[in-house]
């Protein structure tokens, strides 16, 4: 099973649409978790973190399910803006000096 | 504020060639510093990463090496490319205490080897 899994996509959803990533992990033990959003020939921006209890930023919002091991993301009202690829991203410990795990990503495309 | 900075954008090398990218952090003191690459319509794998000066960490072997000859300053480099070594090298840096886990980038340096 690999560390991190996440649906390539590509999602083609229309401007206004919410749409919903999911993505798995593998390591029960990991403790910290995050979105990043990548445009097209770009670096890897934070998106958010995603706490225990669920966060919203706008019309962003994340959630955890340590039991299932997975995490979510919900995007409300989709705009042609939000197109990009979402990568699923993990740590597996709280100390500072463990690397990151990235998953491959979810392409998101809002078409209008 | 902190800043990160990678260059050369672009690079298109021949086979067998030697290769140097640099990354260097503004900004901030003691950085964890990591070096990506992300082969096309692959995801990001981990190549390296730095805790301090002189200190490297190898995820995979591959005929890539790293430095750390300063404290915010992070060098890849090769003695002789490979066509598997085109991809999108990215530089990263992450901060101290709970900020330790979450890793900024730099533009990236696209390398074609050719």
């Amino acid at each position: 099973r690999k560390e991190v899994e996440q649906d390539p996509g590509p999602f083609n959803v229309p401007e206004g649409a919410t749409v919903a990533f999911n993505c798995t992990y593998s390591n029960s033990a990991s403790q910290s978790f995050f979105w990043y959003r990548q445009d097209c020939r770009k670096e890897p921006k934070l998106l958010m973190s995603v706490y225990s209890s669920g966060n919203e930023d706008g019309r962003f919002t994340a959630q955890l399910n340590r039991a299932s091991q997975y995490i979510s993301l919900l995007i409300r009202d989709s705009k042609l803006s939000d197109s990009a690829t979402y990568l699923c991203v993990v740590k597996g410990l709280n100390s500072g000096n463990t690397p990151l795990v990235f998953g491959k990503g979810t392409r998101l495309s809002v078409i209008a | 504020s902190q800043t990160i900075h990678q260059w050369p954008a672009t690079l298109v090398q021949p086979v067998g060639s030697p290769l140097s990218l640099e990354c260097t952090v503004e900004g901030t003191s003691n950085p964890n510093l990591y070096w990506y690459r992300q082969a096309a319509g692959r995801g990001l794998q981990l190549l390296f990463y730095s805790v301090g000066i002189g200190q490297i960490s190898s995820e995979v072997p591959q005929n890539l090496s790293a430095s750390r000859p300063q404290d915010r300053q992070f060098i890849l480099s090769s003695k002789k490319l490979l066509l598997s070594d085109s991809g999108f090298y990215l530089c990263a840096w992450s901060g101290y205490g709970q900020g330790r886990n979450i890793q900024y980038f730099g533009a990236g340096t696209r390398l074609s080897v050719l």
